[in-house]
Parts: structure tokens; C-alpha cells; sequence
């Protein structure tokens, strides 16, 4: 099966501090990726999609300066969070797409725990 | 966007068959049902997807009826690793992919018993 990675997994970080976060997909080209949130016993929430070469699109009420995404390759997406602090504490998930998969659907990275102090 | 209903929770015991419905009334010609199980800490884990009857691999089988405004999920003889959220979804298909968003519902809580 499709296999997407994240990096890093967990990261403590100081109040005021950018945070950068990988999403590779390992073995397939993903035109499209998506950044998700989830805090503690809570279900997914959809940030943005990525698109390869061109802007990500935000979910309502996601600040697009606080959370920057890159989607600079097929294979590779990052989210920024910029000037972090504790309320932007959570589990980060991304997802890659492949499309020509079997089946089409949404293959989701392992998280990032995201700390902040 | 058609919107998913799940139990919020479920209890099962060892080697019992569970079964999880999911409702999605406003489900499009589109639309696929997809499965997945989010252990604690972890990134969801694609289960199984279907559009119509009955779908089944080495882990799960999903059966949707012909109006497919509900889907069900069967897990055969569980164990207590099957603990886990399941979350339904409704996978758009779609010419432009990046129109294919996951918009997840609450899910449900199976807790599985020795």
C-alpha cells in the first residue's frame, strides 16, 4: 500500500519559534496533499490542501501567515507553523492522495506531536 | 458535502463480530464510502471502500445498500488490538483531485473486551 511519512514526529518548541513539518509520500507522486489538526479525543480537522506548484487552500477560519504550506515537489509537503505558541499544541497529520492508486483514496502520514511551551 | 453519523461508541468482547453503521443521507452519484482506524497517536489506516453492495479484503467487509444512505462496517471475530476509532467517510471522486476532501465526523469508539 501507498506509504506517506512525517517528519519529525514529536516537537517541543519555545513560545514565539517556527516550526516546519514534512510530508513525504515514499513510494508514489501526489499531486495533492492535506494538512490536518487533531487535539486530544477529537476528530480530524481538515487545515488545508496542497497542491503541487501552486497555493494551498485553506479551510475556513485556518490563518493561512500562521500556517504556511510548501508543496514543492510531487513527493514532498511541508507546514510552517509560524511564531507558534501553546494554543497551537496538537497532533498534525498530513495525507497524500494517490491518484493512481488502487484504490483512489487518501493514505495519511504517521503525525506530528507539536508542543509548545 | 454529504455529512457521516456514526455511534459514538461501541463495546464488543474477543472474537465477536462487530458491526459499525455509518449514515450518509445526502450522499452524491460521486461519492465513495471509505474506512479507516486511527489508533491513539497515530495517522488514520485505510480500511476498505466501496460504492454499491457489498465489498469485502483480509480485514473488513463493507456492505451499502442499493439507496447507499448508510454503510456498514464488519469487522469478523475482533481482538483487543481492534480497539480503535473507525471513522466513515464520504470520498468525493472527481475530475480535479484536489476537490477530493475528507471533511471527518466524530467516529466511533470500539472497545474491544477480554
Amino acid at each position: 500500500g501507498a506509504v506517506v511519512s512525517q517528519h519529525p514526529s514529536r516537537v517541543i518548541c519555545k513560545s514565539g519559534t517556527s516550526v516546519k513539518i514534512e510530508c513525504r509520500s515514499l513510494d508514489f507522486q501526489a499531486t495533492t496533499m492535506f494538512w490536518y489538526r487533531q487535539f486530544p479525543k477529537k476528530s480530524l480537522m481538515l487545515m488545508a490542501t496542497s497542491n503541487e506548484g501552486s497555493k494551498a487552500t485553506y479551510e475556513q477560519g485556518v490563518e493561512k501567515d500562521k500556517f504556511l504550506i510548501n508543496h514543492a515537489s510531487l513527493t514532498l509537503s511541508t507546514l510552517t507553523v509560524t511564531s507558534a505558541h501553546p494554543e497551537d499544541s496538537s497532533f498534525y497529520i498530513c495525507s497524500a492522495r494517490e491518484a493512481s492508486g488502487s484504490p483512489d483514496t487518501q493514505y495519511f502520514g504517521p503525525g506530528t506531536r507539536l508542543t509548545v511551551l | 458535502l454529504a455529512k457521516t453519523t456514526q455511534p459514538i461508541s461501541m463495546d464488543s468482547y474477543e472474537g465477536q463480530e462487530v458491526n459499525i453503521t455509518c449514515s450518509h443521507n445526502n450522499i452524491a452519484t460521486n461519492d465513495y464510502i471509505t474506512w479507516y482506524q486511527q489508533f491513539p497517536s497515530q495517522g488514520p489506516r485505510f480500511i476498505i471502500q466501496g460504492y454499491k453492495t457489498k465489498v469485502t479484503n483480509e480485514v473488513a467487509s463493507l456492505f451499502i445498500p442499493a439507496d447507499r444512505k448508510s454503510s456498514t462496517l464488519s469487522l469478523p471475530r475482533v481482538s483487543l488490538s481492534d480497539t480503535a476509532v473507525y471513522y466513515c467517510l464520504v470520498d468525493p471522486k472527481g475530475v480535479q483531485y484536489n476537490f477530493n476532501k475528507f471533511y471527518f465526523g466524530s467516529g466511533t469508539k470500539l472497545n474491544v473486551k477480554p
